[in-house]
């Protein structure tokens, strides 16, 4: 089983509409939580950290749930310029560097 | 966040051969991390390199092959030996991003063995 799953998509949505997903993670005992953004041919970029309480960033949501050993993002108001590849990414313990991608979700928007 | 300079930025390659990938960073860090990420595929985790001694390499991967340089804090150099076709892969950089809690890349390098 993969340390990070997601669903690779492609989410096809229209502008302005509300996409959501979720990454499911193996690790009960990940700590840190992230989701980056890849552009085609791009490096990834930090989009968000994922805190426990959930957090809000603009049109970006985030939330954790720990009991299932997931999380989620959602984007509201979708835009062009959101198409990407988004990549969860876990950190399975506050001192150890190492994090676990998972393959990424794509999401298309269109005019 | 840290500011991350990578070169090259793409190349293209004959089997056999080792290129050497640079990555500067515009701030002193204790660890960098190199990542692959194959065609389609996430990132993969090659190794960490620390200041002052060897790096740690991941399974499957081996210092013969992913030879790491560390010199100082704000400098490492990834080679890949003997490349082969096999090889070819988005190659990153990473160093931890204290500021955002996250952790800053590379802009990669694109390699193509033929």
């Amino acid at each position: 089983r993969k340390e990070v799953e997601q669903d690779p998509g492609p989410f096809n949505v229209p502008e302005g509409a509300t996409v959501a997903f979720n990454c499911t993670y193996s690790n009960s005992a990940s700590q840190s939580f992230f989701w980056y953004r890849q552009d085609c041919r791009k490096e990834p970029k930090l989009l968000m950290s994922v805190y426990s309480s959930g957090n809000e960033d603009g049109r970006f949501t985030a939330q954790l749930n720990r009991a299932s050993q997931y999380i989620s993002l959602l984007i509201r108001d979708s835009k062009l310029s959101d198409s990407a590849t988004y990549l969860c990414v876990v950190n399975a313990l506050t001192n150890d560097y190492k994090l676990s991608f998972g393959a990424g979700t794509t999401v298309t928007v269109r005019a | 966040s840290a500011v991350i300079s990578q070169k090259p930025s793409r190349d293209i390659c004959q089997r056999g051969t080792s290129l050497t990938i640079q990555c500067q960073v515009d701030s002193q860090v204790t660890m960098m991390f190199w990542y692959r990420q194959q065609p389609g595929q996430s990132l993969t985790l090659i190794a960490t390199a620390n200041q002052g001694s060897e790096a740690t390499y991941e399974s499957g991967f081996v210092i013969d092959k992913f030879p790491i340089s560390r010199p100082n804090l704000t400098f490492s150099t990834l080679t890949v030996s003997n490349m082969s076709p096999e090889d070819s892969s988005i190659y990153l950089c990473s160093v931890e991003d204290s500021l955002n809690y996250g952790y800053t890349f590379g802009s990669g390098t694109r390699l193509t063995v033929v």
